[in-house]
Order: structure tokens, then C-alpha cells, then sequence
């Protein structure tokens, strides 16, 4: 079956660590995202990547990277920049003249 | 400046009781609004995708409107397993964030027996 892989379901990051969240996706899909959700906040969009090797920031891009490599893979590192990394993290893709995304099951995030 | 805005934040209602969501948008040319429902620690889940005005969509107990400033969505007698985060977001056709989906920050629904 098709869908979008979000590995893992939980991470734990001490303070001042780089982590790496995997999202890898069988759908065939050119689009894909990377959102963060905290509690009572909309989703967010962090980054996100249209075709292989081009990526752009989305609205809080500030102490995240990603890479595009393959069409299947986008990976999400969050760096010790980022000032408050602990929170839900969403995967999802689209077809790039589609309309409406597929989601991943979700990584959450929490610093010790 | 593209913008969602949900409501109720939170609705409770009885099994079998009959309600609706808003969802309130401005958007800059809108190409597409769109239903989520999302259970806890999942990702969303895709409901419906409403392109105009005036156009309806229905899935089981659920019924999606669209206007030119907000969607609603219709929970005919609803069932406990009904209880979710109902999440709607749009699709602007151009400016700073053309083609991104911008989502409100939810309902939280729960159906009691």
C-alpha cells in the first residue's frame, strides 16, 4: 500500500544535540512538507520541497534543515538552533497540481 | 495576509446530536479548502476537498459546505467514534504562500454516549 513512513514515533534529544527525523513516501508524489504542531496552534509549515534537489523555507524555518535527494526521501535535522524543539512533527506530500496533502503518522519530539 | 479561523475551539455534544463547524477564511485567490480529522498522536486524516462556492460534499455523517468566507461541516447523529480534532485549511492560488495549505487550529469534538 501507498503511503508516507515517519521513523521514529518518539525521539528524545538532550539540549545541544542535532537530531534527524525520517519521512520517506511510495506515492509517487513531487511535493512534500515538513509541519510542526504545538497544543492549541495550527500546523506550521517548516519547510517544504516541490522536486528533487530545491527546498524552500516556510514560515519557521529558524533552526531547522532539510535535504532532498530522492523524490522518495525528505529528511528534517533539528539542530541545536532551534530554541524550542520539543512538539509534534508532520510529514506529508502532494502531487505537485494536486490539491490536498497525504499525511505521515507523526514524530514526537521532546528535549532532556 | 492569508488566514484560517476555526470555531468552536471545543464542542461537546450527545450522541445522536446534530451540529456544525465554521471554518472563517480570507485567502488570496482561494484554489482549494479543505477537511482534516485528526485522532491524538496521528496525523491527519483527509476528509473533504471543496474548490467553489456553493459545492457540497458528504461522507457517512459528514456534510462540507463552502461560501465565499467560510466552509462548514455537518455532523449528522453523531457517534462517539466521531470524537477527533476536526482541522480545515485552504489553498491560495497566489501570493506569498501560493499553493501551501494555511490550517486553522482546530475543533476539538467530543460525542458522549
Amino acid at each position: 500500500d501507498g503511503g508516507i513512513t515517519q521513523s521514529p514515533k518518539y525521539l528524545f534529544r538532550k539540549e545541544g544535540q542535532n537530531v534527524t527525523l525520517s519521512c520517506e513516501q511510495n506515492l509517487n508524489h513531487d511535493a512534500m512538507y515538513w509541519y510542526r504542531q504545538d497544543p492549541g496552534q495550527g500546523l506550521r509549515l517548516i519547510y517544504y520541497s516541490q522536486i528533487v534537489n530545491d527546498f524552500q523555507k516556510g514560515d519557521i524555518a529558524e533552526g531547522y534543515s532539510v535535504s532532498r535527494e530522492k523524490k522518495e526521501s525528505f529528511p528534517l535535522t533539528v539542530t541545536s538552533a532551534q530554541k524550542n524543539p520539543t512538539a509534534f512533527y508532520l510529514c506529508a506530500s502532494s502531487l505537485y497540481d494536486n490539491y490536498g496533502y497525504t499525511f505521515g503518522s507523526g514524530t514526537r519530539l521532546t528535549v532532556v | 495576509e492569508d488566514q484560517v479561523t476555526q470555531s468552536p475551539e471545543a464542542l461537546r455534544l450527545q450522541e445522536g446530536e446534530s451540529s456544525s463547524l465554521n471554518c472563517s477564511y480570507t485567502v488570496s485567490g482561494l484554489r482549494g479548502l479543505f477537511w482534516y480529522r485528526q485522532d491524538p498522536g496521528k496525523g491527519p486524516e483527509f476528509l473533504f476537498t471543496l474548490y467553489s462556492a456553493g459545492e457540497e460534499k458528504e461522507k457517512e455523517r459528514l456534510k462540507a459546505t463552502l461560501t465565499k468566507k467560510e466552509s462548514f461541516l455537518h455532523i449528522t447523529a453523531p457517534k462517539p467514534e466521531d470524537s477527533a480534532t476536526y482541522l480545515c485549511a485552504v489553498q491560495a492560488g497566489y501570493g506569498g504562500s501560493q499553493g501551501n495549505l494555511i490550517f486553522g487550529k482546530g475543533t476539538k469534538l467530543s460525542v458522549k454516549p
